[in-house]
């Protein structure tokens, strides 16, 4: 069971806004920063955000996040098929000295 | 350029040993916070160990007495090197460099995969 929480599931349809919302405590979101990541099946995880809202070189600005008190959301814009893939978030948590994941959002595009 | 490959994955029997190996390259190991990561089938990422540049280390509760991580400086590679195997440890490990301390991570392999099974 993961110590952040994340719907199974999202879907959308090409050029559609679609956010994944993660939920955690005061241990871990409330009081650290936040990361959101991209996984394909076979490939190493993609950072897409650190820092709560904050983008690696290379990730377009279609994707954007924010964190309010101990949740957190990513949201995708104008979305396309190569979009298709599992998003996690993490976070450091205060009580295990050690990261913690969502157990991942899995986004269907029609 | 930041780089990390994993190598050592195997098929295991349970209460096995198995050591893991990643290679670094485009930074030092010894000046970052370094960590594995595993993802069993079906599941999510879960957190398994980080060392820090100053040498302390911390693991989590699945694997602490189990799993020990450590770093050859001269090679510029992180190890995990797994004890008493379960079928539960059964997922591919990834190795990951820590943003900052007590942050997660930017740069991550591509894994390697380890199978617990008899």
């Amino acid at each position: 069971q993961s110590l952040l929480t994340q719907p199974p599931s999202a879907s959308g349809t090409p050029g559609q806004r679609v956010t994944i919302t993660c939920f955690g405590s005061a241990s871990n979101i409330g009081s650290n920063y936040v990361y959101w990541y991209q996984l394909l099946p076979g490939t190493a995880p993609k950072l897409l955000i650190f820092r709560n809202n904050q983008r690696p070189s290379g990730v377009p600005d279609r994707f954007s996040a924010s964190k309010s008190g101990s949740s957190a959301s990513l949201a995708i814009s104008g979305l396309r098929s190569d979009d298709e893939a599992d998003y996690s978030c993490a976070a450091w948590d205060d009580s295990l000295s050690g990261v913690v994941f969502g157990g991942g959002t899995k986004l269907t595009v029609l | 350029e930041v780089s990390l490959v994993e190598s050592g994955g195997d098929l295991v029997q349970p209460g096995g040993s198995l050591r893991l190996s990643c290679a670094a390259s485009g930074f030092t190991v010894s000046g970052h916070s370094m960590n594995w990561v595993r993802q069993a089938p079906g599941k999510g990422l879960e957190w398994v160990s980080v060392l820090y540049s100053d040498g302390s280390t911390y693991y989590a509760d699945s694997v602490k007495g189990r799993f020990t991580i450590s770093r050859d400086n001269s090679k510029n590679t992180l190890y995990l090197q797994m004890k008493s195997l379960r079928a539960e440890d059964t997922a591919v490990y990834y190795c990951a460099r820590g943003y900052s301390y007590g942050e997660p991570c930017d740069y991550w392999g591509p894994g390697t995969l380890v199978t617990v099974s008899s």
